[in-house]
């Protein structure tokens, strides 16, 4: 079955810390894989994406995430996170063939200390 | 661009009561997408639609919803009657063929029945 796990519901880290949010899918298809920022009383944003070619991709407010075929993986990271960063972060997977249709995880809570 | 957008934002209606909510998807988009968000399910893909068409409504839980896509730039979410239990975020999303799945998300609309 084709999901998306999101191992850990939230997360706490200090302002200045390096982040890193796990993802791991199962998919039958080529995925495509997405990661989205959702700020309170907001929309999904969408932070980064992969599709083909370099694993490690760069996104916007200095996201990057790497695919790992092997690990079934495409974790997110930032070097150091700025307390603006408090968010819910989504990953998602999606293919050519099912062109728009996304599948979600649940979700992971980041909150930053000062 | 204007992005996506939905109204109303935010609608408490009393049981029984038909909701209607409302989505503009950006322009030139030939997706469009119904989801929604709450804390026990994550988000739910409710419906998607291609070049007005409805593709995929499996996820629309039950007969008490629908959707309509009368033309390009308009579609709406219609609930009746209203349960307590359709309290969540509804949001409205489009995307465009060759843009690599790549969905864009409005706001969502914050719906409370009592």
């Amino acid at each position: 079955a084709q999901s998306v796990t999101q191992p850990d519901i939230h997360i706490t880290v200090s302002e200045g810390a390096s982040l890193e949010l796990r993802c791991n899918y199962s998919y039958g298809a080529t995925p495509y894989l997405f990661w989205y920022v959702q700020s309170p009383g907001q929309g999904l944003q969408l932070l980064l994406k992969y599709f083909s070619g370099d694993t490690l991709v760069q996104g916007i407010k200095g996201f990057e995430a790497e695919f790992k075929r092997s690990q079934s993986s495409f974790n997110l990271r930032k070097p150091s996170v700025h307390w603006s960063d408090a968010a819910e972060y989504f990953c998602a997977v999606g293919s050519l063939g099912n062109t728009g249709k996304l599948i979600f995880g649940q979700g992971t809570t980041l909150q930053v200390k000062p | 661009d204007a992005g996506v957008i939905q109204s109303p934002r935010h609608e408490v209606t009393e049981m029984g009561q038909e909701v209607t909510l409302r989505c503009k998807p950006i322009s030139g988009h030939d997706y469009l997408f119904w989801y929604r968000q709450t804390m026990m399910r994550g988000l739910e893909l409710l419906i998607y639609f291609n070049n007005n068409v409805p593709i995929d409504d499996s996820g629309m839980p039950e007969d008490r919803f629908s959707a309509k896509m009368p033309n390009a730039s308009f579609s709406t979410l219609k609930i009746q009657p209203s349960e307590p239990r359709d309290s969540a975020v509804y949001f409205c999303a489009s995307s465009l063929v060759g843009s690599g799945n790549t969905i864009y998300f409005g706001e969502g609309s914050w719906l409370t029945v009592v």
